[in-house]
């Protein structure tokens, strides 16, 4: 079965832009989360999508949206890019049960300059 | 809230030498218990997990037990290799929840 991917792996993007991320979950899971990863904070949740619907929220500006498609693939953009947005980001998928691990992508790398 | 406490790293280690990573959480009711490790330049993987008190989840040589009374889930390995160089992190999901909460991670170094 194939695992989590995201595209693209690299970014560079210039302060001011806005940047879309892409996630394909593993086939069958229904449940996709991002996080935002700097070595300052640590693994930060951003939020998670089931259905097609944001089921729950982190604690980020509403400069970073996401949405989720009929797939199950997902996506993340986040508007008026600041130096501090530069970061790992992960998605990550799992079965819409409770309790259950998630699996992660490798990460897009986001470089703001 | 939910909050996992992991040791600050980065731990050195030589090689064949046993490894603790400590990790307390605290939780409302009972939490299954992860934990996760990332490679260099990767996403996260589990490594192993534990759903009730007692249980001891093991993989690739790695164990951890899940310690009620002490609200623990400490990581252990009896004899570390070059290759588990990585970053460690502790996390849980509280009973009902879709969303794990994650330590800060451990960085765990490895010499030959």
């Amino acid at each position: 079965k194939a695992g989590v991917t995201q595209t693209p792996r690299y970014l560079i993007k210039t302060r001011g832009q806005q940047v879309t991320l892409s996630c394909s979950p593993i086939s069958g899971h229904r449940s996709v989360s991002w996080y935002q990863q700097t070595p300052g904070q640590g693994l930060q949740f951003l939020f998670e999508y089931f259905s097609e619907t944001q089921r729950n929220k982190g604690n980020f500006p509403g400069r970073f949206s996401g949405r989720q498609f009929s797939n199950s693939r997902s996506e993340m953009n986040v508007s008026t890019l600041e130096l501090g947005d530069s970061a790992l980001y992960l998605c990550a998928s799992s079965l819409a049960n409770t309790n259950n691990e998630q699996f992660f992508g490798p990460g897009t790398r986001l470089t703001v300059l | 809230g939910d909050s996992v406490t992991q040791m600050e790293g980065p731990v050195t280690l030589s090689e064949e030498a046993f490894l603790t990573i400590n990790c307390t959480y605290t939780a409302t009711g009972y939490p299954s218990l992860f934990w996760y490790v990332q490679y260099p330049g990767e996403g996260l993987q589990l490594l192993l997990k534990a759903t009730k008190a007692d249980d001891k989840g093991s993989n690739k040589g790695f164990e951890a037990t899940y310690r009620k009374e002490t609200t623990s889930f400490h990581l252990e390995k009896g004899s570390v290799q070059v290759s588990d160089s990585a970053v460690y992190f502790c996390a849980l999901i509280a009973g009902g929840s879709y969303i794990p909460t994650f330590g800060r991670g451990t960085s765990l170094i490895v010499h030959p």
